[in-house]
């Protein structure tokens, strides 16, 4: 039983577009939602993570986006480089085990010259 | 290179044999993690060490699994009598125990094919 569901599973976006990734959870308890970038041959490698207690979160380029009563959070890539090219997997981890990520089934980000 | 180091990068092994990977973490954290990634999914808990002491193994991780972390320093995962549905990558990950939610940090993995 997958607790994080994420969408869509593949993607192509224009150089300088935005890409947008959307994950949903079951578990209310969850209170850590990282998001991790992973390259071809590479482990994955975190980007950017938020908490429950704010909506939005930015650094750079990338943006997390969560709504609480809706158990859903989202990953925006402003301005997408071809660099971005990669999977990108959300998470989702509890208090007691933070460690322990709840990972959603990834979504492949194309970005074209 | 200081990041999380997985021994070999590769291996190919038929069934029925026993494999061992080695996973040496970044120096000082304290919490190692197994987890196994299958193709066009995400990594998938298997277990994971606060310095020696094994505290949490899924119930992926079937009797033919064992890891141990000796001295808390590297791990290592052995599968005896691999399975084709073995055949996953297998990533090490390590974080410091500086509270809630430190950073995992991901080696490059150790991708097992069982032919």
């Amino acid at each position: 039983q997958q607790q994080v569901k994420q969408s869509p599973q593949s993607l192509i976006v224009q150089k300088g577009g935005i890409s947008i990734i959307n994950c949903a959870y079951e578990n209310t308890a969850f209170d850590y939602f990282p998001w991790y970038q992973q390259f071809p041959g590479k482990g994955p490698a975190l980007l950017i993570a938020i908490r429950p207690d704010v909506s939005e979160k930015k650094e750079g380029r990338f943006t997390i986006s969560f709504n609480k009563s809706a158990k859903q959070f989202s990953l925006h890539i402003m301005d997408s480089q071809p660099g971005d090219s990669a999977t990108y997997f959300c998470a989702a981890s509890l208090t007691d085990s933070w460690g322990k990520l709840q990972f959603g089934a990834g979504t492949q980000v194309v970005v074209t010259p | 290179d200081t990041g999380v180091s997985q021994d070999p990068r590769h291996k190919i092994t038929k069934r029925g044999q026993n494999v061992t990977f080695r996973c040496d973490p970044i120096s000082e954290h304290n919490r190692l993690y197994w987890y196994r990634q299958t193709l066009g999914q995400g990594p998938e808990f298997l277990t994971y060490f606060q310095n020696e002491a094994q505290l949490e193994k899924s119930r992926l991780l079937s009797d033919r699994f064992s890891a141990e972390r000796p001295k808390g320093s590297f791990s290592t995962l052995e599968i005896q009598r691999t399975e084709q549905g073995d055949s996953a990558m297998y990533l090490c990950a390590s974080s410091p125990d500086r509270g809630r939610h430190s950073p995992l940090h991901f080696g490059n993995g150790t991708r097992l094919t069982v032919t």
